[in-house]
């Protein structure tokens, strides 16, 4: 199983702000088949992008994904009070799929 | 639009087993549609159960499951189910079912997901 770590485990910024969260892989994620989740409290994770840097319907283009290989950023350039809460990263390049352990980005 | 409705929350003992259901609209399994389960104990992060695509046959599981899990599906109801055996304590979670596109053993990107059932297991 690709082992996938995130960082920083707990991210605190301000609306406004930038956040970059990075998700690093233990072995090279086949074809950048890696994705970016969010998830709220009491909710269910939502799929943000795929492909590192290929955005899901309806997602707005403040998120962005970039990487390739065993390294992928998830910048999101401005924040907006809606967009803090956990997010996951997930590999689904190389049978089985596997989740990072999450970041918790909160509102400083 | 897909949506997927999963079943009541439930309570169960130590040993005991429990089955979920995902009833999947918006969606046929007779492409390469994959219902993948996955679990999120209190506190902690997401972890990858198994997943079926119902043309390709059967499920394939997640190594640490893999004695204990059953995947299976009623094309005639667009449903999935999800057996767990064997309960234990740190069972206790919430169960999640979300669609993604499938091969034989090959799972992608989740992008639609049920809201989740919660499993308590306690004496």
């Amino acid at each position: 199983e690709v082992l996938l770590t995130q960082s920083p485990g707990t991210l605190s910024l301000s609306p406004g702000e930038r956040a970059t969260l990075t998700c690093r892989a233990g072995q090279r994620v086949w074809s950048d088949y890696l994705a970016w989740y969010q998830q709220k409290v009491g909710q269910a994770p939502r799929l943000l992008l795929h492909g590192a840097s290929r955005r899901a319907a309806g997602i707005p283009d403040r998120f962005e994904g970039s990487g390739s290989g065993t390294n992928f950023t998830l910048t999101i350039t401005r924040l907006e009070p809606d967009d803090f809460g956990v997010y996951f990263c997930q590999q689904y390049g190389r049978p089985p799929c596997s989740f990072g352990q999450g970041t918790k980005l909160e509102i400083k | 639009q897909v949506t997927l409705v999963q079943s009541e929350a439930e309570v169960k003992k130590p040993g005991s087993s429990v089955r979920i259901s995902c009833k999947a609209s918006g969606i046929t399994f007779s492409n390469t549609d994959a219902i993948n389960w996955v679990r999120q104990a209190p506190g902690q992060g997401l972890e990858w159960m198994g997943a079926i695509t119902p043309i390709f046959g059967p499920a394939t599981y997640a190594h640490s499951f893999r004695d204990r899990v059953t995947i299976k599906v009623d094309d005639a109801t667009t449903t999935a189910f999800m057996e767990l055996t064997g309960l234990r304590s740190d069972d206790t979670a919430i169960y999640y079912c979300a669609r993604s596109l499938g091969g034989r053993g090959q799972y992608y990107y989740m992008d639609v997901w049920g809201k989740g059932t919660t499993v308590t297991v306690s004496s």
